[in-house]
């Protein structure tokens, strides 16, 4: 099925390691976001893109990196892991902003021990 | 700072009772409000508001927006179990952010068979 697709859907990490989380759309979607969600909260911004080669911060970019090398693909990449980082992380994509609704992937759930 | 405050945070009620969600919203420069269902893993999207007073519906869930008093309401009636989740009521950032979502906290809704 179409849509926005998360590997991986778990993973630990030990402080100072790094991972890149992959997020991959064929829905040919211009605008990409990555999202945290920690327990009991709602989602928080953390990067988002309008097209391949453009990216801007959200409201947390504090210890995250992303780039868009082309329409499909938007990784997000933890440099150096802290437990601060732990929680679930969704990306979504939307063809122009909010006005047609995003659609999320399923989340990556990651734990920083 | 955009603010978007969800009540009650929780709420347990028995299959076939009428809820109420409410989300009050502080934006600079008010576009929509969205409305999501988020169950075990991503949110799906329920309703996108732009103008106040004209409801939105679909099924046994409406919502309806008041931008005067800054305010919208999810109702959902004839509850069932499978209206379980986490209701989720977000408004897009102020600055831009190609329409990156502000959330709430969301109501953790339980109906009991």
């Amino acid at each position: 099925n179409a849509g926005v697709t998360q590997t991986p859907k778990f993973r630990i990490l030990k402080i100072g390691q790094s991972m890149t989380l992959q997020c991959a759309q064929d829905m040919n979607h211009n605008y990409m976001y990555w999202y945290r969600q920690d327990p009991g909260m709602g989602l928080k911004l953390i990067y988002y893109s309008v097209g391949a080669g453009i990216t801007d911060k959200g409201e947390v970019p504090n210890g995250y990196n992303v780039s868009r090398s082309t329409t499909e693909d938007f990784p997000l990449r933890l440099e150096l892991a802290a437990p601060s980082q732990t929680s679930v992380y969704f990306c979504a994509s939307s063809p122009s902003g909010t006005l047609y609704g995003y659609t999320f992937g399923s989340g990556t759930r990651l734990t920083v021990v | 700072e955009d603010k978007v405050v969800q009540s009650p945070l929780s709420l347990v009620v028995h299959e076939g009772d009428t809820v109420t969600l409410n989300c009050s919203y502080e934006v600079t420069n008010f576009r929509s409000l969205l409305w999501y269902k988020q169950e075990k893993k991503a949110p799906t999207f329920l309703f996108m508001l732009t103008s106040s007073g004209i409801e939105k519906k679909s099924g046994r869930l409406s919502s309806i927006l008041d931008k005067k008093e800054l305010f919208s309401i999810l109702n959902i009636t004839a509850t069932q179990t499978g209206d379980s989740a986490v209701y989720l009521c977000a408004v897009p950032l102020s600055g831009g952010g190609a329409d990156g979502l502000t959330f709430g906290k969301g109501t953790h809704l339980i109906i009991q068979p």
